[in-house]
């Protein structure tokens, strides 16, 4: 069974500043899909990237990033010039591609603070 | 375009009582989704639909809950009898798997509470 785990309950940086959110899985598969979505006190749950394990490239959207390290099971998130609108819960998500199966498990959870 | 559509966003009802929960997927999308979020829990899939047949109903709780998909527009998740321990909000989310694209896209979820 695939886990996926964020380490960090909680983090809070200033306003324009950089954070990296981390997230690490556990599979044995090799063909399989990653994800950040956003969760703001709206509890709206927003995709915000996506990344293939076949691809070597980091999925990059606008001011998010993310490193993928496929050997070490690490997915991060970066955020650039932080604002205060990125306040809210992030969950690391792991999708197995085998056929029949796009079931997403989610990690606990991070919940960052943009301090203005 | 319009997004995935939940009814109701809000539902109070009384331990026993029936519970059904709505939802419209994105157009064009052929898989459909209903998540469980719950503090103690996170988010767990309930069961999950491709091309309007059940794929995966793992998670679903027990035979007090069931869902359908009647055709590609529409789907319910049906608590019968509820109770309070159900209290959660419940997700519906769909996907298209052309392409290659997988990725879901959240409906604003349906908060239950059950007295």
């Amino acid at each position: 069974a695939q886990t996926v785990t964020q380490s960090q309950p909680e983090m809070s940086v200033q306003e324009a500043e950089t954070v990296t959110l981390s997230c690490t899985y556990d599979t044995s598969e090799n063909n399989y899909y990653l994800f950040w979505y956003k969760q703001p006190p709206s509890r709206q749950m927003i995709l915000v990237i996506r990344q293939e394990a076949y691809k070597q490239q980091n999925a990059t959207e606008n001011r998010f990033s993310v490193n993928f390290q496929k050997a070490a099971k690490s997915f991060s998130l970066k955020i650039s010039d932080s604002q205060l609108g990125d306040t809210a819960m992030y969950f690391c998500a792991f999708m197995n591609l085998r056929i029949g199966n796009e079931k997403l498990t989610f990690g606990t959870g991070t919940r960052l603070t943009i301090i203005p | 375009d319009a997004g995935v559509i939940q009814s109701p966003r809000h539902e109070v009802t009384e331990m026993g009582q029936e519970v059904t929960l709505r939802c419209k997927p994105i157009s064009g999308h052929n898989s459909l989704f209903w998540y469980r979020q719950t503090m103690m829990r996170g988010l767990e899939l309930l069961i999950y639909f491709n091309n309007n047949v059940p794929i995966d109903d793992s998670g679903m709780p027990e035979d007090r809950f069931s869902a359908k998909m009647p055709n590609a527009s529409f789907s319910t998740l049906k608590i019968q009898p509820s109770e309070p321990r159900d209290s959660a909000v419940y997700f519906c989310a769909s996907s298209s798997t052309s392409g290659g694209l997988y990725a879901q896209y959240f409906g604003p979820g349906t908060r239950l509470t059950v007295l």
